[in-house]
């Protein structure tokens, strides 16, 4: 398995409040993605890094930010958590080689907004 | 709109019989082509793949067909087994070694039937 830690796990939070996700990696890969996982839409890119403080929106980056100020971490940060926001967020990283690469995912954190 | 379309959400198959999972895209940028496959409360796994230079690529029991005319591929998994039922995922990327990560399709329920 990739060398992946996403945290937590699990949690529930309410409406307006902040929420920090982060993803963890010790493969010193190069990208790191945040995807969204919801029923009937399949996995869409909210943001992406391509290095250190190096980021770019995705599909649907609206209401998220991320953060990378190291290699190793990767955190995305909901300034203000609305109900559209539950899913399950899944951290993905690639090596960023510049070939043909496929990416690995994390186990993913399934986030409730009351 | 959609580039990835996987247009059966589900597909039901009797153990031991073959698995044909469906897979559209419409970008024609697209040079390479994933499966990924997906437990309950796991991340998605790579299984796959297929670059646009090639037509077929085979791994054990899976193979991917990529028809470049039809703008379309299929996983065949040969022969289907128990712990084959999950969620696959079919994605794909442009050149650039897909920097940006992913686009995937919404997905498509494998049930293999005892």
């Amino acid at each position: 398995d990739a060398g992946i830690t996403q945290s937590p796990r699990h949690k529930v939070t309410e409406t307006g409040t902040p929420v920090t996700l982060r993803c963890h990696q010790t493969e010193n890969h190069r990208y790191m993605y945040w995807y969204r996982q919801d029923p009937g839409h399949g996995l869409r890119l909210i943001h992406y890094s391509y290095g250190v403080k190096d980021t770019d929106k995705g599909e649907v980056s609206d209401g998220y930010s991320v953060s990378r100020s190291k290699t190793e971490d990767f955190l995305l940060t909901l300034e203000s958590a609305t109900s559209s926001q539950t899913s399950v967020y899944f951290c993905a990283i690639s090596e960023g080689t510049g070939g043909l690469e496929k990416l690995f995912f994390g186990s993913g954190t399934q986030l409730s907004v009351l | 709109d959609q580039q990835v379309k996987q247009n059966s959400p589900s597909l039901s198959v009797q153990e031991g019989r073959i698995s044909i999972l469906n897979c559209d895209y419409t970008n024609s940028m697209f040079d390479y082509f994933l499966w990924y496959k997906k437990y309950p409360a796991e991340g998605p796994t790579f299984l796959i793949s297929i670059s646009s230079i090639k037509d077929k690529n085979e791994d054990g029991r899976f193979t991917v067909f990529l028809n470049k005319s039809a703008k379309h591929l299929s996983l065949h998994i040969v022969p289907s087994q128990p712990g084959d039922s999950a969620v696959y995922f079919c994605a794909a990327s442009a050149p650039g070694g897909g920097a940006d990560g992913l686009t995937f399709g919404k997905g498509t329920h494998l049930i293999i039937q005892p």
